[in-house]
């Protein structure tokens, strides 16, 4: 059965601050890892992880991919209050039904 | 405007009674999904459809069940034989399966039972 673990469960920081939040995951032929950012509602997407090592870079946001350790790790630098959210991390399974983690809430104070 | 639209926001019923909820996509999406998201958790995968007239169960599908007559439409019917159906109910859609593709999600839909 495909896992995903997210960690930690919730964090609260200052804005200006670096936060780092971690995916790791046991999946019978592993294609892809994607992350998603929750605010209120719908789930929007983030980033589509495929190759070990390759960094994804989307403003404030990055992203990298370890295929061997079997984790992902999802970096905010420079926080403001509008990254306060729920980060979900999913796997695809055949189909590409995703399996989801838990979620990391961030909260990100003034 | 392309998108996927979940109606309604809020439902409220009572126990013992069926209930559908509306997904509607006009993004040309071959597949789509519904998830049922409990509070502080992440989705789980209650039921997806690849293609037009069919769909499979997912991790959580007893007590719910689908139709995908149109490819822009997959409503799904919370039974009363769902034992704890209050949950946030999301719909996603995708290209298609056969490839690694990102799922768009609708707004959502608030489903409380008393």
């Amino acid at each position: 059965e495909d896992k995903v673990v997210q960690s930690p469960l919730s964090l609260v920081v200052h804005e200006g601050d670096t936060v780092t939040l971690n995916c790791s995951y046991e999946v019978t032929n592993f294609r892809s890892l994607l992350w998603y950012k929750q605010e209120k509602k719908a789930p929007t997407f983030l980033f589509m992880l495929t190759s070990s090592g390759i960094e994804k870079k989307s403003g404030r946001l990055s992203s990298i991919l370890d295929k061997k350790e079997l984790f992902s790790i999802l970096n905010i630098t420079a926080t403001q209050t509008g990254d306060s959210a729920v980060y979900l991390c999913a796997v695809p399974a055949a189909g590409n039904k995703l399996t989801f983690g838990g979620g990391t809430r961030v909260l990100v104070k003034p | 405007d392309g998108g996927i639209t979940q109606s309604p926001k809020y439902l409220f019923r009572k126990e013992g009674q069926n209930v559908t909820l509306s997904c509607e996509q006009n993004l040309n999406h071959d597949a789509m999904y519904w998830y049922r998201q409990d509070p502080g958790q992440g989705l789980r995968l209650i039921y997806y459809s690849q293609i037009v007239n069919d769909f499979q169960k997912g991790d959580i599908a007893e007590g719910y069940s689908v139709s995908r007559e149109k490819k822009e439409s997959f409503p799904l019917t919370v039974t009363s034989a769902q034992k704890n159906p209050t949950a946030f109910y999301l719909c996603a859609s995708s290209l298609g399966t056969g490839n690694i593709q990102e799922q768009y999600f609708g707004p959502g839909t608030r489903l409380t039972v008393t």
